[in-house]
């Protein structure tokens, strides 16, 4: 696709299950970054790939949050032990090389988490 | 201290009029900025950058900055009831954190 791509759109789960939320950037883009937002907040960072150096993971929220990056494509946020304070949209943004200096990221359509 | 501080409105303004949205950053170490529209229930998007102190303008956007002040700011001019959405103002760093920085967030309303 053309397109950030992340799935699942939206995510119910009970509160104590883990989830596991997929980003596909935009092919050749070696920046991935995963934010989350939640209602009527602005954006908050969670974690940044940028090649094959190690990851910014100062975002993270908890050890309950995870992620990794495969093959420097795909990348996959993980929540262990989902509590009600993690619902959110989580967002995923990809970009070129130089990207995050010119400030252009790439937004997919989000992942809404739902924690009952 | 928040990094970024934004009003979170809503700013309301007429169809035809000027928008002003303002933003503060408290990192000195702030290289390049950022404004980003999000629509709502939609994805933030990049509408302009700038990275050095002045005015950048680009169509019926302008974008100042003072890095003394630790400013930042966007125009609109002749504000059309699309650009009513959230604008998010968001910076990066050459050393550090190389993620964007986001602010919470402007609320525009364009009354038609």
């Amino acid at each position: 696709g053309a397109g950030v791509s992340q799935s699942p759109s939206n995510k119910v789960t009970e509160k104590g299950k883990d989830v596991e939320l997929r980003c596909d950037p935009i092919s050749g883009h070696t920046a991935l970054y995963w934010y989350r937002q939640s209602l009527g907040q602005g954006l908050e960072f969670l974690i940044y790939f940028q090649g094959n150096s190690a990851p910014d993971k100062s975002g993270l929220p908890s050890d309950r949050f995870s992620a990794e990056r495969t093959g420097g494509s795909v990348s996959t946020l993980t929540i262990q032990r989902t509590q009600q304070e993690d619902s959110a949209v989580y967002l995923c943004a990809s970009s070129p090389p130089s990207g995050s200096v010119r400030g252009e990221l790439f937004f997919g359509e989000g992942s809404r988490l739902t924690v009952l | 201290q928040k990094e970024v501080e934004q009003n979170s409105g809503p700013l309301s303004v007429p169809e035809g009029a000027i928008a002003s949205l303002n933003c503060t950053y408290s990192d000195r170490g702030s290289q390049s900025f950022f404004w980003y529209r999000q629509y709502s229930g939609k994805s933030p998007e990049l509408i302009m950058s700038i990275y050095s102190n002045g005015d950048k303008e680009d169509g019926r956007f302008t974008a100042q900055l003072n890095k003394a002040s630790q400013y930042v700011s966007l125009l609109i001019r002749d504000s059309q009831p699309s650009d009513s959405a959230t604008y998010l103002c968001a910076y990066s760093m050459d050393t550090g954190r190389r993620a964007l920085t986001f602010g919470s967030g402007t609320r525009l309303q364009v009354q038609p």
